[in-house]
C-alpha cells in the first residue's frame, strides 16, 4: 500500500515570497492533516480536513496560510507571504476516518531566508 | 486543553543499555496514546499505541503501558541498539481535542556502540 506522498521534499525561498506544498494521502483516507514541525519541537496541527471540508483550522495563521482539499483527495498548503519564522518541516498525514490512526508523509522542509 | 509532556533530551546510552523515556499527559476522558519515532531524514512512524487504560503497546522490543492513575505512558526498551538512535514523540488523540493528534516536544536518543 502506498503511503502519504508529499512534494517537494525541500524548498528554499526568500521572505515575502510565496510557496505551495502538495500532499496525496493514502487512497480511501477521508481525514487529512497538515502539521508544522519547527526544529526541536513536536508537530503542531495547522488544519484538519474531513473529505473536502475543514474540521479544525484554529491554529492556522489565516492571514498568510491557506489550504484546500479539492475533491476530497489531494491537498495543497500555501504560504503567502512567507516569514523567516515559517522555516519548518510541513508534514501531511491521513487517516481512514476521524479518530483513526494517522499515517505521516516524509514532509517538506522549508527554509525561508 | 489536552497536552503531552515528555522528558527533555538528548538521552545518550551505550548499546544494550536499558531505555526509559518518560511521558505524561493531560486530557479529559480516555484518549488513545501513541509513541512515534522519527529517524534521521525520515518522516514520523507510528511505533506503538494503546487505546485504553492498562493496555500495553509493544513493537520492535519497545513497550509502553497506559497508566490512567498516573496519566503516564512511559516508553521502555530492555536493550537498545545503535539503530534505535532517533527522535521519539509521545502523542495523544482524544475526543475533547477533536481527535487531532497532539504531540510532545520529542526526545532525541543517541545510542553509542
Amino acid at each position: 500500500e502506498a503511503g502519504v506522498a508529499q512534494s517537494p521534499r525541500y524548498k528554499i525561498i526568500e521572505k515575502r515570497q510565496s510557496v505551495a506544498f502538495w500532499c496525496n494521502p493514502i487512497s480511501g483516507h477521508a481525514t487529512l492533516y497538515w502539521y508544522q514541525q519547527i526544529l526541536g519541537q513536536g508537530p503542531k496541527l495547522l488544519i484538519q480536513f474531513q473529505n473536502n471540508g475543514v474540521v479544525d483550522d484554529s491554529q492556522l495563521p489565516k492571514d498568510r496560510f491557506s489550504a484546500e482539499r479539492l475533491k476530497g483527495v489531494d491537498s495543497t498548503l500555501k504560504i503567502q507571504p512567507a516569514k523567516l519564522e515559517d522555516s519548518a518541516v510541513y508534514l501531511c498525514a491521513s487517516s481512514l476516518e476521524w479518530g483513526a490512526e494517522a499515517f505521516f508523509g516524509q514532509g517538506t522542509r522549508l527554509t525561508v531566508v | 486543553g489536552d497536552s503531552v509532556t515528555q522528558m527533555e533530551g538528548p538521552v545518550t546510552l551505550s548499546e544494550e543499555a536499558f531505555l526509559t523515556i518518560n511521558c505524561t499527559y493531560t486530557a479529559t476522558g480516555y484518549p488513545s496514546l501513541f509513541w512515534y519515532v522519527q529517524y534521521p531524514g525520515e518522516g514520523l512512524q507510528l511505533l506503538l499505541k494503546a487505546t485504553k487504560a492498562d493496555d500495553k503497546g509493544s513493537n520492535k522490543g519497545f513497550e509502553a503501558t497506559y497508566r490512567k492513575e498516573t496519566t503516564s505512558f512511559h516508553l521502555e526498551k530492555g536493550s537498545v541498539q545503535v539503530s534505535d538512535s532517533a527522535v521519539y514523540f509521545c502523542a495523544l488523540k482524544g475526543r475533547t481535542g477533536g481527535f487531532k493528534t497532539i504531540f510532545g516536544a520529542g526526545t532525541r536518543l543517541f545510542v553509542k556502540a
